[in-house]
């Protein structure tokens, strides 16, 4: 089946650093990208679309100069949160979709960031 | 605008019985798919079944199956002889039509399965 892997699965910073987090499509090429937030308890909320070689495309809210996100290749792309603050600590997950496949969205297994 | 609703934020079940989680949406679209994932305490989604908006026959996928009633907009989820392993969040999920593959998830439903 297709895996996704991202990268750190945690990670605690000091509030006003930038922490990157990525997401790797292991096995199939990603031509969509999606970054989602979770809230303890709560649902999923996407906060971009990511396509390879092109601008992402952000949900209404969602700061795009502090959620940075590159979709660099077909099996890369990379989230950064810039001068993290308390209020950025979450579960972010990324997902990806196959080229040439536009039902299905594979997750990765989610990285929980916590600034302190 | 799109929605999904997942009434029950809790359900119980006994080990080796059916349940039943729903879910109900609200689109304009004529094409849309529509999702059910499970996200385990380990916080992974794992997806389960899909069944798109012209698709006559309801999916299944081993014990999961979508109970797909679309003059109601509903798409509740079966599973059959439920499993202690089975206990875990479960998310309805909605892909917008159009061309487009943006995705929006319900609530959840909790379901507690007891031995």
């Amino acid at each position: 089946g297709a895996v996704v892997s991202q990268h750190p699965s945690r990670v605690i910073c000091k509030s006003g650093t930038s922490v990157k987090i990525e997401c790797r499509s292991l096995d199939f090429q990603a031509t969509t990208m999606f970054w989602y937030r979770q809230f303890p308890k709560k649902s999923l909320m996407l906060m971009a679309t990511s396509n390879e070689g092109s601008k992402a495309t952000y949900e209404q809210g969602v700061e795009k100069d502090k959620f940075l996100i590159n979709h660099a290749s077909l099996t890369l792309s990379t989230l950064t949160v810039t001068s993290a603050h308390p209020e950025d600590s979450s579960f972010y997950i990324c997902s990806a979709m196959m080229a040439l496949s536009g039902e299905t969205q594979y997750f990765g297994p989610g990285t929980r960031l916590l600034v302190l | 605008a799109q929605k999904i609703t997942q009434t029950q934020p809790g359900m119980f079940v006994q080990e080796k019985e059916a349940v039943t989680l729903d879910c109900t949406y609200d689109t304009s679209d004529q094409s849309y798919g529509l999702f059910w994932y499970k996200q385990p305490s380990s916080g992974e989604m794992i997806f389960l079944i899909y069944q798109g908006s012209y698709d006559e026959q309801n999916a299944t996928e081993g014990r999961y199956s979508l109970n797909f009633q679309k003059a109601r907009k509903s798409a509740n989820l079966v599973i059959s002889a439920s499993q202690l392993g089975d206990s875990a969040m479960y998310f309805c999920a909605m892909r917008e039509g159009g061309g487009g593959f943006k995705t929006i998830f319900g609530a959840g439903t909790r379901l507690f399965v007891k031995a």
